[in-house]
């Protein structure tokens, strides 16, 4: 496709189950990162890769919450035991070059996750 | 803090231009500023970014402050496509980009 692509876009979930979120970034882009957006507010980081290596983890907000990208190109967000507080919009963005501070990134459309 | 300051809300009648500002006080030299903008239920759009001098693309200007402790995106033309959030972003050695609340931009027709 031409463009970073997540899916479920859409996921209920109830409180305690776990639950797995996809990003199929743009490929060939190196870098890819997932951000939390609360409703109302500007995403927050919550992780980045580079390739298949896990840089950063700084903003992941619980042991609950892991990521992993195995092969370097799909990443899979995947959060256990959700609560009420993990009901957000979930952002992945990719771009072509190692980290971002001079380029631009593009994200997905992102996944909405409300526990009930 | 890494976050910027911007206002929370601006309106902006339609085929005029307008003017977004954005705090950045604390950056230092080799922090870029990026400006992104989102609308309702997709995720955010790049729309243009810079160092230390303005920058022009197809989208908007980006007017940078000699000092660096601010900058003001510009849309030359604001059309009804162009009601979004819009973020102003400081991106430093780190991968995060660290967001804050954006300016809601509102065009009236």
């Amino acid at each position: 496709g031409a463009g970073v692509s997540q899916s479920p876009r859409y996921k209920v979930a109830k409180r305690g189950q776990d639950v797995a979120l996809r990003c199929d970034p743009i490929s060939g882009h190196v870098s890819l990162f997932w951000y939390q957006q609360a409703l109302g507010q500007g995403p927050e980081f919550l992780t980045y890769f580079q390739n298949e290596a896990q840089l950063d983890k700084s903003g992941l907000p619980s042991d609950r919450f892991f990521a992993e990208r195995p092969e370097g190109s799909v990443s899979t967000l995947k959060i256990q035991r959700t609560q009420q507080e993990d009901s957000a919009v979930y952002l992945c963005a990719s771009s072509p070059v190692q980290g971002r501070v001079n380029t631009e990134a593009f994200f997905g459309q992102g996944t909405r996750l409300t526990v009930v | 803090d890494a976050k910027t300051t911007q206002p929370n809300s601006m309106e902006s009648n339609e085929e005029e231009p307008v003017h977004l500002p954005c705090n950045h006080s604390t950056i230092s030299g080799t922090d870029y500023i990026h400006w992104y903008r989102q609308l309702p239920s997709q995720g955010p759009e790049y729309v243009i970014h810079g160092l230390t001098s303005n920058v022009n693309n197809r989208m908007a200007s980006l007017a940078i402050a000699e000092d660096r402790k601010s900058s003001t995106l510009i849309l030359h033309r604001a059309t009804l496509r162009d009601a979004a959030v819009y973020y102003c972003i400081r991106s430093s050695t780190g991968n995060q980009f660290y967001f804050g609340t954006g300016t809601s931009l509102t065009v009236i027709p």
